[in-house]
């Protein structure tokens, strides 16, 4: 069965410079979820979009933004990238209903040098 | 204010004895409670999820998990642990509401360690 897919897996940029980060959900999954993780924490809730509006908002920096396209795609953009930064980012989608839960993709190391 | 609590950083159990990861919660409401698994470097993986019906609901790789709704609890059990479960496992409940919220509150997560 299809998953969630994202890219890059891996990154690696310098402070201050800019990242994109990729995100396919499931075919027919209408809500993309981007979760930022650092080592040993769990996932922080950025962003959210259904239907391709954003449906709410969590510890999204200012620096990021993010959008979901027509094809239901969902691309998080990067800037001022600072050491801080550095974190697995994951999306996630989800299926129509109130119910379900919720598909991880594996995830896009960024390293901030 | 709606919150999880998974009160154990680490659960360690030998293999082929049963295992419990406790997850206490508290939200406003009907509560969808869910469980995930993380491998290292990995995506987190859905285990089971509990909606309504059943309190002891199944899940994928032997696991289950009870809903207590008198102690706020969806405590993450399997009667017989593997060396191959050793993940962090995460607790997360979603608020049940009319409106678009559909995030997910997370704990912190508990590290299970299962020893040969």
């Amino acid at each position: 069965a299809a998953g969630v897919i994202q890219s890059p897996r891996h990154l690696i940029k310098e402070k201050r410079e800019t990242a994109t980060l990729k995100c396919y959900p499931i075919p027919r999954h209408d809500t993309v979820y981007w979760y930022q993780q650092g080592p040993g924490q769990d996932p922080q809730f950025l962003i959210s979009f259904y239907e391709k509006m954003q449906s709410d908002k969590g510890s999204i920096p200012d620096r990021f933004s993010a959008q979901q396209f027509s094809d239901y795609h969902s691309e998080l953009n990067m800037s001022s990238l600072e050491l801080g930064d550095s974190a697995l980012y994951f999306c996630a989608s989800r299926g129509q209903g109130r119910a379900g839960e919720l598909f991880f993709g594996e995830g896009s190391r960024l390293t901030v040098l | 204010a709606q919150s999880v609590a998974q009160p154990e950083d680490q659960v360690n159990v030998a293999e082929g004895n049963p295992l419990t990861v406790k997850c206490t919660y508290s939200v406003s409401g009907n509560p969808y409670l869910f469980w995930y698994v993380q491998y290292p470097n990995r995506g987190l993986q859905f285990l089971l999820k509990y909606i309504t019906g059943d309190n002891l609901v199944k899940g994928s790789y032997g696991f289950e998990a009870e809903f207590n709704k008198s102690q706020t609890s969806f405590h993450l059990k399997k009667p017989s642990a593997l060396v191959s479960d050793s993940a962090l496992s995460f607790c997360a409940v979603r608020q049940y509401n009319a409106g678009n919220n559909r995030k997910l509150i997370w704990g912190l997560g508990t590290s299970l360690a299962v020893n040969p």
